[in-house]
């Protein structure tokens, strides 16, 4: 199957700092990519869609300013996480789906990062 | 908004015992529904996935599911599970018409005894 990165897989910060992760699909194109974030023994909250050439869509509730999205090119999106607080600490997970021109009907998942700010 | 519920939060079970694990999601319209499977320290793994067609997916390691409609239900089951089954179980669903945003059930942590 396709598979997906992510970078950092482990990042610890303090507080106020800024900390950017990594996703990148590896082997196939992707003009979307989504973020998730896992608290501990919870589930997948979606936080927001990378969109390829243009704006993220955020889910209600997700500040846009607080977790700044880029989908620079058709494998690679990045996660800021800008002037972060210990509440932000959480393991932060991407997905992609190929491009429909890929025959993508299924979401690849990265390994995630586990962000904790101290 | 569509939601997706799983019954139960955990399982304890002995190897060779059967799984069933249950799932239902709230939305009138055509969904794709997927399991997955997310082992300790790795990440998520696709189990099966159902788009149409025969309503009795059979996935990976011995795994099926049946969708049936009248119940929006997507149950997920294993006739014998190994120790090597202990791990979290999430049910999802994404909506055709709101493309590729998948929505979770908030997943089944399953424990199989040796």
């Amino acid at each position: 199957g396709a598979v997906v990165s992510q970078h950092p897989s482990r990042v610890i910060c303090k507080s106020g700092t800024s900390v950017k992760i990594e996703c990148r699909s590896l082997d196939f194109q992707a003009t979307t990519m989504f973020w998730y974030r896992q608290f501990p023994k919870q589930s997948l909250m979606l936080m927001a869609t990378s969109n390829e050439g243009s704006k993220a869509t955020y889910e209600q509730g997700v500040e846009k300013d607080k977790f700044l999205i880029n989908h620079a090119s058709l494998t690679l999106s990045t996660l800021t996480v800008t002037s972060a607080h210990p509440e932000d600490s959480s393991f932060y997970i991407c997905s992609a789906p190929p491009s429909p021109a890929s025959g993508g009907d299924e979401q690849f998942f990265g390994p995630g990062t586990r962000l904790t700010v101290l | 908004a569509q939601s997706v519920s799983q019954h139960n939060h955990h399982v304890i079970l002995s190897e060779a015992a059967s799984l069933e694990l249950g799932c239902n999601y709230s939305y009138g319209g055509t969904v794709n529904l997927f399991w997955y499977v997310q082992y300790p320290g790795q990440h998520l793994q696709l189990l099966l996935k159902y788009f149409s067609g025969d309503p009795l997916v059979k996935g990976i390691k011995g795994f099926e599911a049946e969708f049936i409609k009248s119940k929006f239900s997507f149950n997920l089951r294993k006739p014998s599970v190994q120790w090597s089954d202990t791990a979290e179980y999430f049910c999802a669903v994404t909506i055709k018409a709101a493309g590729n945003k998948l929505t979770f059930g908030g997943g089944t942590r399953v424990l199989v005894k040796p």
